[in-house]
């Protein structure tokens, strides 16, 4: 059960686009398509913007889209603004029928 | 309002016990599995425990297999995490998440637990 690789951190300036990887395995992202993206603002709960690799919650801006291949699934988000700082993260679930996070990548506005 | 509340959380020896509570309101509790999910300080997000809606099946993260037993009354709705032989590295903010087809997509507060001496 290791943790999906992410990059620490990504930044961009408002406006711009950014996209945040997460590597994965042949018994994770590789074979599922029920990856995940999570955002968190400090001090507050985690919240589903994409699931199933590429859908939008209600409510989630279209700003932000998903996508996978192989072994690595892709958030990017568009038109960067200042609300979008926070923490992210990816989840897979396993061929165990457990589940796993990545290790989160911090965005910064610049 | 749709919404779980988790509490029990707390100050705790290393090699004691907590069980944690996580109380589920305004929505249809027992179709929907349950997982908890935990945040070491400064850290990320750790899946710990996930049991399906009709409480027959529960999977657990090797680092707490043996220690941690995930449970629910879903007459009650709720969902339980009784966690025994506490370590310091379980310290941390718990989650109660809703688990729908692999997806979490309504969390609690979270309710931290503190594992020291």
């Amino acid at each position: 059960q290791s943790a999906l690789t992410q990059p620490a951190s990504v930044s961009g300036s408002p406006g711009q686009s950014i996209t945040i990887s997460c590597t994965g395995t042949s018994s994770d992202i590789v074979i599922y398509n029920f990856v995940s993206w999570y955002q968190q603002h400090p001090g507050i709960a985690p919240k589903l913007i994409i699931y199933e690799v590429t859908n939008r919650p209600s409510g989630v801006s279209n700003r932000f889209s998903g996508s996978k291949s192989g072994n690595t699934a892709s958030l990017t988000i568009s038109g960067l603004q200042a609300e979008d700082e926070g923490d992210y993260y990816c989840s897979s679930t396993t061929s165990a029928n457990t589940h796993v996070f990545g290790t989160g990548t911090k965005v910064t506005v610049l | 309002e749709v919404q779980l509340v988790e509490s029990g959380g707390g100050l705790v020896q290393p090699g004691g016990s907590l069980r944690l509570s996580c109380a589920a309101s305004g929505f249809t509790f027992n179709p929907y599995w349950m997982t908890w999910v935990r945040q070491a300080p400064g850290k990320g997000l750790e899946w710990v425990a996930t049991i399906k809606g009709d409480g027959s099946e529960s999977y657990y993260a090797d680092s707490v297999k043996g220690r941690f037993t995930i449970s629910r009354d879903n007459a009650k709705n709720s969902v339980f995490l009784q966690m025994h032989s506490l370590r310091g590295d379980d310290t941390g903010l718990y989650y109660c998440a809703r688990h729908a087809v692999w997806k979490f997509d309504l969390w609690g507060q979270g309710t931290p637990v503190t594992v020291s001496s």
